[in-house]
This record gives structure tokens, sequence and C-alpha cells, in this order.
């Protein structure tokens, strides 16, 4: 299996446009995990889901947010409109069971 | 509010020594561990876990310890080896039916040094 595929590797993109990051989770594994990680903060939790179902929303963290699961084979995360403050690497992830998870190698954000 | 604490933000440690990492957290339902490996522009890779009902989980040079009453942890590598120079994270999830359960709470990381 080639892991947990996240597109784009890195992203450029102004201030107020939409972004919108991909993910494909390792086949089998029923939940996905988005985290955003940042110098202030560390590696923190946006949402998860399990079986497409998303199961905990509390970490994204403003309506701008948002993230959907249509398969069990994709995922994305939205940002719109997109502001400086969310520059960070946003990583995805997945597993079979509570605990393990694979991470992706990540999407660079920056918003300029 | 931190539920996941690393204090030491770097270490450094000469190669065949014992590199000691070490983890406290608050929330007393967290009930599985776990310790996560991060290289640059690279995902965190997962490294070991323990149970709560362990005290010890061993795997090779890399052995986690938990102490439940004192709500700690800690990652032991023996010996530590240059490759080991990474950004080592630990994590918490908490037991079934629980509002943690699912969730992977990280500590903010520390970066690890070993000089040949």
């Amino acid at each position: 299996d080639a892991g947990v595929i996240q597109s784009p590797r890195h992203e450029v993109t102004e201030m107020g446009q939409e972004v919108t990051l991909r993910c494909k989770p390792i086949s089998g594994h029923d939940y996905l995990f988005w985290y955003r990680q940042t110098m202030m903060r560390g590696l923190e939790l946006l949402i998860y889901f399990n079986n497409n179902v998303p199961i905990d929303d509390s970490g994204m963290p403003e309506d701008r947010f948002s993230a959907k699961m249509p398969n069990a084979s994709f995922s994305t995360l939205k940002i719109q409109p997109s502001e400086p403050r969310d520059s960070a690497v946003y990583f995805c992830a997945s597993s079979l069971a509570i605990g393990r998870a694979f991470f992706g190698q990540g999407t660079r954000l920056t918003v300029v | 509010d931190q539920q996941v604490k690393q204090n030491s933000p770097s270490l450094s440690v000469q190669e065949g020594r014992i590199s000691i990492l070490n983890c406290d957290y608050t929330n007393s339902m967290f009930d599985y561990f776990l310790w996560y490996k991060k290289y640059p522009a690279e995902g965190p890779t997962f490294l070991i876990s323990i149970s709560s009902i362990k005290d010890k989980n061993e795997d090779g040079r890399f052995t986690v310890f938990l102490n439940k009453s004192a709500k700690h942890l800690s990652l032991h590598i023996v010996p530590s080896q240059p490759g080991d120079s990474a950004v080592y994270f630990c994590a918490a999830s908490g037991e079934a039916g629980g509002t943690s359960y699912g969730k992977l709470t990280f500590g903010q990381g520390t970066i690890l040094t070993v000089h040949p």
C-alpha cells in the first residue's frame, strides 16, 4: 500500500481564496483524521471520521473550515475564505483501529 | 488547556548513550498512549504504544514506561543512534465511550539530536 496520500504537498494562495486539501486514506482503514501543525499550537486534531461519518469536529477552528468524506477512499478539507493565520502544515491520517494512526506527508499551506 | 505536555523542547545525546523523553498528561480518562517520530517534511510515524493496563512496553531499542499515578510516560532509546535524530511526539487517546475516545491528543514535541 502507498500509505496515506495527500495533495497538494505545497499550496500558496492569496488571502480570501478558497483552498481545498485532499486525502486518500489507506485502503481498509475506517478512521480518518485531519490535523494541523503550527509552531504555536503543535499538532491539533481538527476533525475525524469513522466509516465516512464525521464523529468529532470540535477542533475545527471556524466556520470557514469544512471537511467532507464522500466515500471511504477520499476526503477533503476546505478553507473558504482563507486567511494568513491559516498558514500551517495540514496532515491527514487514517487508522484501522483507534490509536495507531498512519499519517500522510502533509500539505504545507501558505496564505499571503 | 494542554492535556498532553512535553516540557523539554529539545534533548541532545551522545551516540550510544540513552535518550529519555518525557511526557505528562492531565486527563485521567486517557488509557492508550503512543509515541511518534517525525522527520522534517514528513508526516509523523508511529513508534511504540502502551495501554493503561501495562506499565512497560519494549520494542527493540525503544521502551515506553507508564506511571499512571503520576500521569507520566517516558520513552527510552538505548543505544541512541544519529538516525534517531527527529522530533518525538507523545500522544494519548481515551477509553471507549468517553469523550476523548478516537482523538489522538499530541504533546508539543521534543527535538532529539544524537551526536556521533
